[in-house]
């Protein structure tokens, strides 16, 4: 059964630093995300992507964080000068279509430890 | 923006009992309303999914109710079994037109099913 894939499974960082989290979402889908939940809290929107650009984004996601999809099959997320704040899972997804087919599929997601 | 509220937060039944899990959202916009089950681990998977022209799903040993009126909605699953036990969120998007199906989430709701 096709699925979201992301690597690590869990990354370490020191605060300051800059991170990129990679997704491989399922291979025929056109719409991208990424969502974070941060411990004991919701799952949070981030971003999504479609047709090579952002289409909607939410209020956390601000300078501090881009996307980009550098091929056909990677979706990236990239943290500059990472908080304590920024710790947290990350959880890329994907879709076909909107209207009806909105059924999004979710990787098992990224743990992000800022220290 | 859209709010979704999750409840209870923690469900602990025995095996062969019914669990209900409970949500409200505020935007009436909203017209898909997922369910998922996120086992330790992994990334949440989608369970269920109903859209606001039906008012009542199934499939197998769990059910989904919606009350557009009320804005509220509920996941139903009957004669649990111990592997039912992770955790539950619901969400809910508005998918169409220019929306890119961006989803809210409750709170997530720990199910455990005692054998």
């Amino acid at each position: 059964e096709p699925e979201v894939t992301q690597t690590p499974s869990h990354q370490v960082t020191q605060m300051g630093q800059e991170v990129i989290l990679r997704c491989v979402p399922i291979s025929n889908h056109l719409y991208f995300y990424w969502y974070r939940q941060i411990l004991g809290q919701k799952v949070e929107f981030l971003v999504s992507f479609y047709n090579n650009e952002i289409s909607e984004k939410s209020e956390i996601f601000d300078d501090q964080f881009s996307v980009e999809r550098p091929d056909g099959s990677n979706f990236t997320l990239k943290i500059r000068s990472t908080k304590l704040e920024d710790s947290a899972m990350y959880f890329c997804a994907s879709s076909t279509s909107l209207g009806r087919n909105t059924e999004a599929f979710f990787g098992q997601g990224t743990r992000l430890t800022v220290v | 923006g859209e709010n979704v509220e999750q409840h209870p937060s923690t469900l602990s039944v025995q095996e062969g009992d019914s669990a209900v899990i409970k949500c409200t959202y505020s935007d009436s916009a909203s017209n898909y309303f997922p369910w998922y089950k996120q086992e330790l681990g992994k990334g949440p998977q989608l369970i269920i999914d109903i859209r606001s022209n039906v008012g009542e799903k199934k499939d197998q040993r769990i059910a989904v109710t919606l009350n557009k009126t009320a804005k509220h909605f509920s996941l139903h699953i009957t004669e649990t079994q111990p592997e039912d036990s992770a955790v539950y969120f619901c969400a809910a998007s508005w998918a169409g037109g220019t929306s890119y199906g961006k989803l809210t989430f409750g709170q997530g709701t720990i199910l455990t099913v005692h054998p």
